[in-house]
């Protein structure tokens, strides 16, 4: 049963490059049908895409968060991490990694970590 | 791009159905059969419901099901029940590799 988890900073100041990591159990970060995204929500808002990234390294980005944010896999650890540079009190959110699985002639999110909360505070 | 626009309520008494709505663009909903829908409940993470527009997920019950007629989607929840109280989100492949979600709509159940 697959099962992701992010690790996060929590707390962290504005002007600053906090780095979230999403491990991944219960099946192999390197499956070539698979991709690897984080979503964030801000408190009470809706989902907002951040970006993908393949076991290869190729990275897909959110226009609007593109000037800020880099994306990289470890596939010996079976994890991928974001970086997001630059935070102000708007990047505070709940930050979810999930799979996005292309395994058919569709993509989806089909299976997210639980989320964690990162707060953007001087 | 700019995120899908849904309602932020609906409500419904139990045994009733009621139907979500999640208005894109000729860009992303209207251009691809790649909609999907979530289910989240306070302080849980979202819940895939329904893929490729029809779809469900194996284990979810098909009171549950979605439709899409030009840069529209919608999802319609029969039947209702208290335990479908919760938030339900669409998403949308956009091109180009990006994807895009809804505003969220918070569902109560009277």
């Amino acid at each position: 049963q697959l099962q992701l988890q992010e690790s996060g900073p929590g707390l962290v100041k504005p002007s600053e490059t906090p780095s979230l990591t999403c491990t991944v159990s219960g099946g192999s970060i390197s499956d070539s049908s698979l991709y690897w995204g984080w979503i964030r929500q801000p408190p009470g808002k809706g989902l907002e895409w951040i970006g993908n990234i393949y076991y290869t390294g190729s990275t897909y980005y959110s226009p609007s968060l593109k000037s800020r944010v880099a994306m990289s896999v470890d596939t010996s650890k079976n994890q991928f991490s974001l970086r997001l540079s630059s935070v102000t009190a708007a990047d505070t959110a709940v930050y979810y990694c999930a799979r996005l699985d292309c395994s058919s002639v569709t993509c989806r999110f089909d299976c997210w970590g639980q989320g964690t909360l990162v707060t953007v505070s001087s | 791009q700019s995120a899908l626009t849904q309602p932020p309520s609906a409500s419904g008494s139990p045994g009733q159905s009621v139907t979500i709505s999640c208005t894109g663009t000729s860009s992303d909903v209207g251009a691809y059969d790649y909609v999907s829908w979530f289910q989240q409940h306070p302080g849980k993470a979202p819940k895939l419901i329904i893929y490729e527009v029809t779809k469900r997920p194996s284990g979810v019950p098909d009171r549950f099901s979605g439709s899409k007629s030009g840069n529209t989607a919608s999802l319609t929840v029969s039947g209702l029940q208290a335990g479908d109280e919760a938030d339900y989100s669409c998403s949308s492949y956009a091109g180009s590799n990006n994807w895009v979600f809804g505003g969220g709509t918070k569902l109560t159940v009277l």
